[in-house]
This record gives C-alpha cells, sequence and structure tokens, in this order.
C-alpha cells in the first residue's frame, strides 16, 4: 500500500516565488526523503531527514519532519523554471529495507 | 557516479508475450528493486530483493516475477502481458542499511506497451 501521500497534486507558481509540498505518511519511519523526478525520467534524490531531525537544508530547500503528526514539508525557495518537476516523498520504514512512494507534487514553475 | 542502467527505453509488446525487463547497477549494491508508475497513481513497489536469489513480493507482486542471479542484475519478468501492465516501469538499487538512511538510485525507466 502506498505509504507517502503529497499534498497537493500540483501546484503551479510564479519564477522567484516559494513552492510548499507536503507529505503525510502512517507508520513509523527510520527517514524520509525526497525525490524529484523530471517528465519521463527517472527519479533523483535530494534530501534525506532522519526521524530524530526536525529540520534539514540543502541549498534552495528546506525539508521539516514532524514524527508526531506524521508530516513532512519540502519547501522550495527562490523558484526557478527549472525546479519544474515531480517531487516525491519516501519512507523507509522501521525494520524494513524497502522503500514506499507517495503519488507526488507536480510542480510548474512559470518564467 | 552511480549508474543502474534498463536495458530498453521503449518495448511494445503483444497480449500474452512473455516480458524480460532488464536492469544493472554498478555500485556493489546489496538491494535492488522493480516499481512501476502510472498517471495518479505514484511508484508503487513490485517486488525487491536484498540479496543474490532473494526477493521480497511489494504491493503489486500479480502478474510478475523477479530474477536475481547475480548481484548487479535483476530482471522483471511479466509471464504473459496484458494490456493493464501498460506502464513505465523503473528499476532501482541502494546499499543496505535500514535505521541508516540509504539512498536510492534510479535507472531512467522503460516505458512498455501491451496491445
Amino acid at each position: 500500500s502506498q505509504q507517502g501521500e503529497e499534498d497537493p497534486q500540483a501546484l503551479s507558481i510564479q519564477e522567484g516565488e516559494n513552492a510548499t509540498m507536503n507529505c503525510s505518511y502512517k507508520t513509523s519511519i527510520n527517514n524520509l526523503q525526497w525525490y524529484r523526478q523530471n517528465s519521463g525520467r527517472g527519479l533523483v534524490h535530494l534530501i534525506l531527514i532522519r526521524s530524530n531531525e526536525r529540520e534539514k537544508h540543502s541549498g534552495r530547500l528546506r525539508v521539516t519532519l514532524d514524527t508526531s503528526k506524521k508530516s513532512s514539508s519540502l519547501l522550495i525557495t527562490a523558484s526557478r523554471a527549472a525546479d519544474t518537476a515531480s517531487y516525491f516523498c519516501a519512507t523507509e520504514l522501521y525494520n524494513n529495507n524497502d522503500m514506499r512512494f507517495g503519488a507526488g507534487t507536480r510542480l510548474t514553475v512559470k518564467p | 557516479d552511480v549508474k543502474v542502467t534498463q536495458s530498453s527505453r521503449y518495448l511494445v509488446k503483444r497480449t500474452g508475450e512473455k516480458v524480460f525487463l532488464e536492469c544493472v547497477q554498478d555500485m556493489d549494491h546489496e538491494n535492488m528493486f522493480w516499481y512501476r508508475q502510472d498517471p495518479g497513481l505514484g511508484l508503487r513497489l513490485i517486488y525487491f530483493s536484498y540479496d543474490v536469489k532473494m526477493k521480497e513480493k511489494g504491493d503489486i507482486p500479480e502478474g510478475y516475477s523477479v530474477s536475481r542471479e547475480k548481484k548487479e542484475r535483476f530482471s522483471l519478468i511479466l509471464e504473459s502481458a496484458s494490456t493493464n501492465q501498460t506502464s513505465m516501469y523503473l528499476c532501482a538499487s541502494s546499499f543496505q542499511g535500514a535505521r541508516a538512511g540509504v539512498t536510492i538510485y534510479f535507472g531512467e525507466g522503460s516505458w512498455l506497451t501491451v496491445v
């Protein structure tokens, strides 16, 4: 079954604006990761946050994790047209090696 | 750089055909995965393997089988292809290490159309 669910399903913003995507999950996790997928291509890892971390930064990306609410958010600041892609959260379940992905958020950044 | 290579980018097969999707990784990863991606459904795990000759069912294994005879190669087999298996198939690999946080590396995907 799907573990993560992203919200919104689609997001359209202007270049320079910030984009926020949310992910909710159902069971206890070891860590949560965000991936990006350009249209028709494979997924690329963006950032990982462990279950004992609350916030993490990488360049223009900021990820938060609230394990009490079983939710995470990905913030992309000062967005660019090149950020147009689908973004997925993935959870590594406790005591498992397999990863579960959500349905993704389709981000469109208009120039 | 880690490389996960899927042998075919685009395939068209007939209903009832046996289909092989091949995947090779060059980073000595223990784990390998096959996902299926459909619009609105995201990625769904079909099978994963944590070692040679070992496999675990994912969420949607019906109609599929897998083979892992060598560590670097993980094959997805559609025994008798059906039109509802038309989809994009993604292979991935990673090191093992629950709790450590492992990055999954994906191939470019194989677009399969069953007619």
